[in-house]
């Protein structure tokens, strides 16, 4: 298995523009999440999926953020629009969950973003 | 989700046994132990996770007291490459909350 591919690896854009992070999670699983990772706030979960439906976006910092997961095999998050405090690592992990068993994450290897 | 206490940092000899401490005074009985790492600028790695007994694998022992207040995680012989920052987490649900865990350090 691939594991979990994230795309782009590194994104530098200017102020005000469009970002869109993807997410292929490792097949069969049926859990996404997304997190954001600074120096100052460590790592934060933003919001999470089960069976393609968001199940706690709480951690999604404002409106600008929207994260969608259109099927089992992609997920997108969305920054619109982007400002100089949104440049973080961007890591999406996934995991097979049931409500009654442990829950082992499996991360990408993240999406390094820089605004300008 | 219970809250997680782990040293700010540790150092380790090259070789030796690495115990890293975890306080969860406050675990209740369907929560999980989950042990994490991530080495500098990578993805957050699985390491092990116990509900109530001991746990071992490839990569390290988990050590949970009985009264599962507090876990050990245990490298047996570490390696400059299991210099990382190691993250303990308690829950029962769906989502992990990561806290600032521990920096380890593993020197020659």
């Amino acid at each position: 298995d691939a594991g979990v591919i994230q795309s782009p690896r590194h994104e530098v854009t200017e102020m005000g523009q469009e970002v869109t992070l993807r997410c292929k999670p490792i097949s069969g699983h049926n859990s996404l999440f997304w997190y954001r990772q600074t120096m100052m706030r460590g790592l934060e979960l933003l919001i999470y999926f089960n069976n393609n439906v968001p199940i706690d976006d709480s951690g999604m910092p404002e409106d600008r953020f929207s994260a969608k997961m259109p099927n089992a095999s992609f997920s997108t998050l969305k920054i619109q629009p982007s400002e100089p405090r949104d440049s973080a690592v961007y890591f999406c992990a996934s995991s097979l969950w049931t409500s009654f068993g442990a829950n082992v994450l499996t991360f990408g290897a993240g999406s390094r973003l820089t605004v300008l | 989700d219970a809250k997680t206490t782990q040293p700010p940092s540790m150092d380790c000899a090259e070789g030796r046994a690495a115990n890293l401490p975890c306080n969860h005074s406050t675990i209740s009985g369907n929560e999980y132990v989950y042990w994490y790492r991530q080495i500098h600028s990578q993805g957050p790695q699985y390491i092990i996770h116990g509900l109530k007994n001991n746990e071992t694998n490839e990569m390290a022992s988990l050590i949970i007291t009985e009264d599962r207040k507090s876990s050990t995680l245990i490298l047996p012989h570490a390696t400059l490459r299991d210099t990382a920052v190691y993250y303990c987490i308690a829950t029962g649900g769906g989502k992990l909350i990561f806290g600032q865990g521990t920096e380890l350090s593993v020197k020659p």
